[in-house]
């Protein structure tokens, strides 16, 4: 299975102000995503993180307010931009393997999150 | 477009009853179904999928889930709860077809709190 780290683990931060959060896998892979899971409601998907390219962004979501990165295979970086407190969230990366990795094919893999509280 | 149903945003039962959390699904391509767990203040953890073959499956845990396509339902049973098995449950679905616009991306339903009461 993958490991996924994510940095930082939580954070409070101020409106107006932006977070940039990382996320790590312990091997290449080809997809990534970025999700969301508001307080008390489900995961929500923000974007698709594309190596090489521009982020593939989900209805509702855009570029602008969650700028995302994909240096490499496995690396990737999510920044909630402008925050308001509507941004308070749980933010997960995960990552998809359709079979390069033995026993896990067909498997997404999520990080611990990253638990954001804006004030 | 892909939807996913939980019945029951709280399900309660004693310890040693069985488990049943219900999910029912929609999709407009053959499917992949997912049942992932969530402790508190902890990350998803996938108990058990639906790709291809055997539709009943077996996860971690003793946890179960039939796949059933003219029901669209993939429910997720446990003969005998344990209270460690407290937590909240997430029933999710992606697109099986390689190469879909949506291959890979996961809907989640709205989840179920499960307790266990001793």
């Amino acid at each position: 299975s993958a490991v996924i780290s994510q940095k930082p683990s939580r954070d409070i931060c101020q409106r107006g102000t932006s977070l940039t959060i990382q996320c790590q896998v312990d091997s290449q892979v080809t997809m990534m995503f970025w999700y969301r899971q508001q307080p008390g409601q489900s995961l929500t998907l923000i974007a698709t993180a594309n190596q090489g390219s521009e982020a593939t962004y989900e209805s509702g979501f855009v570029i602008d307010k969650f700028p995302i990165s994909r240096p490499n295979l496995t690396f990737s970086t999510l920044t909630v931009s402008n925050m308001s407190p509507e941004d308070s969230s749980i933010y997960l990366c995960s990552v998809y393997d359709y079979g390069g990795l033995a026993n896990s094919y067909n498997e997404q893999f999520f990080g611990p999150g990253t638990r954001l509280t804006v004030l | 477009a892909q939807s996913v149903t939980q019945l029951g945003s709280h399900v309660s039962v004693s310890e040693g009853a069985l488990v049943l959390l219900r999910c029912n699904y929609s999709s407009s391509v053959p499917p992949y179904l997912f049942w992932y767990v969530q402790y508190p203040n902890q990350g998803l953890q996938l108990l058990l999928k639906y790709t291809t073959g055997a539709t009943l499956v077996k996860g971690i845990n003793g946890f179960e889930a039939e796949f059933k396509k003219s029901e669209t339902s993939f429910h997720l049973t446990k003969p005998s709860a344990h209270m460690s098995d407290a937590a909240e449950y997430f029933c999710a679905v992606s697109d099986a077809r390689a190469g879909g616009t949506s291959y890979g991306k996961l809907t989640f339903g709205q989840g179920t709190i499960l307790t266990v009461h001793p």
